[in-house]
């Protein structure tokens, strides 16, 4: 099955820095890599997502980035805010969205 | 409002008694997924479905069953429970058909004595 090793595990961050998650998979038939927040006590929700024909995707302060011969990707999240503090997941898919594999999580704080 | 529901939300148990956790999602969704959560181990998948009465395993499937008899409604099912079951569960659900965004539930706090 898939590998999914996600770093660091803990990330603290001044108010208005950035900070950047990092994965790595180890399937090359992994084609769909979505990011995860999950605030303390909630569910998991979508953030950002990226599939493989796409190397970066954007949306507002938040970016994904993804290096398929490198098989890793990133999570960008600029000017950071109190309210980004939670533990971010990002996950592969394998098939077409069917199986999903989870990286441990890192847990950001964002330091006001 | 378009959601996941699970039942219960919390529950504790005793170790071999059978123990069925429901997922619904009004959503018309033709994915849904079980998870279990835990420190350290991220998010593990168990058992997932693409439509009804198509259930496949996930990376932890070994203690759990599922059906997908209906659409709307995945339950997992605990045959017998074991203290390494203790976990926090999550269903989630997605459109399919290249709409891969999934939406969780609240999760169900299961602890197994």
């Amino acid at each position: 099955g898939e590998n999914v090793e996600q770093h660091p595990s803990t990330l603290s961050v001044q108010e208005g820095d950035s900070a950047v998650i990092k994965c790595t998979y180890s399937d090359s038939a992994s084609n769909y890599f979505p990011w995860y927040k999950q605030e303390l006590g909630k569910r998991p929700q979508l953030i950002i997502d990226i599939r493989s024909n796409v190397g970066e995707k954007k949306d507002q302060r938040i970016a994904v980035t993804l290096n398929k011969t490198a098989k890793h990707f990133s999570l960008h999240i600029t000017e950071t805010q109190p309210e980004d503090s939670a533990v971010y997941f990002c996950a592969a898919s394998l098939y077409t969205g069917n199986q999903f594999y989870f990286g441990t999580g890192t847990s950001l704080t964002v330091i006001p | 409002e378009a959601q996941v529901t699970q039942n219960p939300r919390y529950l504790i148990t005793v170790t071999g008694k059978k123990l069925t956790v429901t997922c619904s999602q009004n959503m018309n969704h033709e994915y849904m997924s079980w998870y279990r959560q835990d420190p350290g181990l991220g998010l593990r998948q168990i058992y997932y479905s693409m439509n009804v009465e198509v259930t496949d395993k996930g990376d932890v499937p070994e203690g759990y069953k599922v059906s997908r008899k209906e659409k709307r409604n995945f339950p997992l099912i605990l045959e017998s429970p074991s203290p390494n079951q203790t976990s926090l569960y999550f269903c989630a659900s997605s459109l399919g058909l290249a709409n891969y965004e999934q939406y969780f539930g609240p999760g169900t706090r299961l602890t197994v004595t």
